[in-house]
């Protein structure tokens, strides 16, 4: 049973670019979650999707948008890179059909911005 | 107060020694505390977690205490092992949100010495 996966695993931009990350959810699960890890820091919730809709959103900029496929993958596009968004991407993964699921983490995108 | 206040910041212990990490929040909303391992490069795993009806919860070597009144949580690790070297993040689920969204502690890197 494949987990979660992010690809892709290393990703160097430049300032002002464009970029998109990719999530494949846990086999069975239909929501995903979007989480920015500073280094040294904890996870913070970006936004997440279920029924390709943005369910809820956390305190990110519109410059960070994304979208949910009908077979539940995901993607995260940020626009105009600053320096400061230089993070570890992590998607994770539940089911949206009860509060009460436990949620699985990719092993992240690591983004630098240069 | 949508925070987790995670200590200590970093912890060392010998092998065989029972490290503890202690969480505190404020939200009385939280209705699920989980703990996530997490390695150099890879994104968190869970652990363990517990629901504040229940004040200890075991799975092998890892013990949740949860103290409901005092909105603490702590984390020990029975028969630590050098292993067991990561960093470790405790959280907390908003359980008035329909989605899961997790609130992560700072993060704890635990160092076990052979």
């Amino acid at each position: 049973d494949a987990g979660v996966t992010q690809s892709p695993t290393h990703l160097i931009k430049t300032r002002g670019q464009q970029v998109t990350l990719r999530c494949s959810p846990k086999s069975g699960h239909d929501t995903v979650s979007w989480y920015q890890q500073a280094l040294g820091q904890g996870p913070q919730f970006i936004f997440q999707y279920y029924e390709e809709e943005e369910r809820q959103r956390g305190n990110f900029p519109d410059r960070f948008s994304g979208h949910q496929f009908p077979n539940y993958s995901s993607e995260l596009n940020v626009n105009a890179l600053l320096l400061g968004d230089s993070a570890l991407y992590l998607c994770a993964s539940s089911w949206g059909g009860a509060m009460n699921t436990e949620a699985f983490f990719g092993q992240g995108t690591r983004l630098t911005v240069v | 107060q949508q925070q987790v206040k995670q200590s200590p910041q970093s912890l060392i212990v010998q092998k065989g020694g029972i490290p503890i990490i202690n969480c505190a929040y404020e939200n009385t909303a939280f209705d699920y505390f989980p703990w996530y391992q997490q390695f150099p490069g890879k994104g968190p795993a869970l652990l363990i977690a517990i629901r504040p009806d229940v004040s200890e919860k075991k799975e092998g070597r890892f013990t949740i205490s949860f103290n409901k009144s005092a909105k603490q949580f702590s984390l020990h690790i029975m028969d630590s092992q050098p292993g067991d070297s990561a960093t470790y993040f405790c959280a907390a689920r908003l359980g008035s949100s329909n989605t899961g969204k997790l609130i992560f502690g700072q993060g704890t890197t635990l160092q076990v010495k052979p």
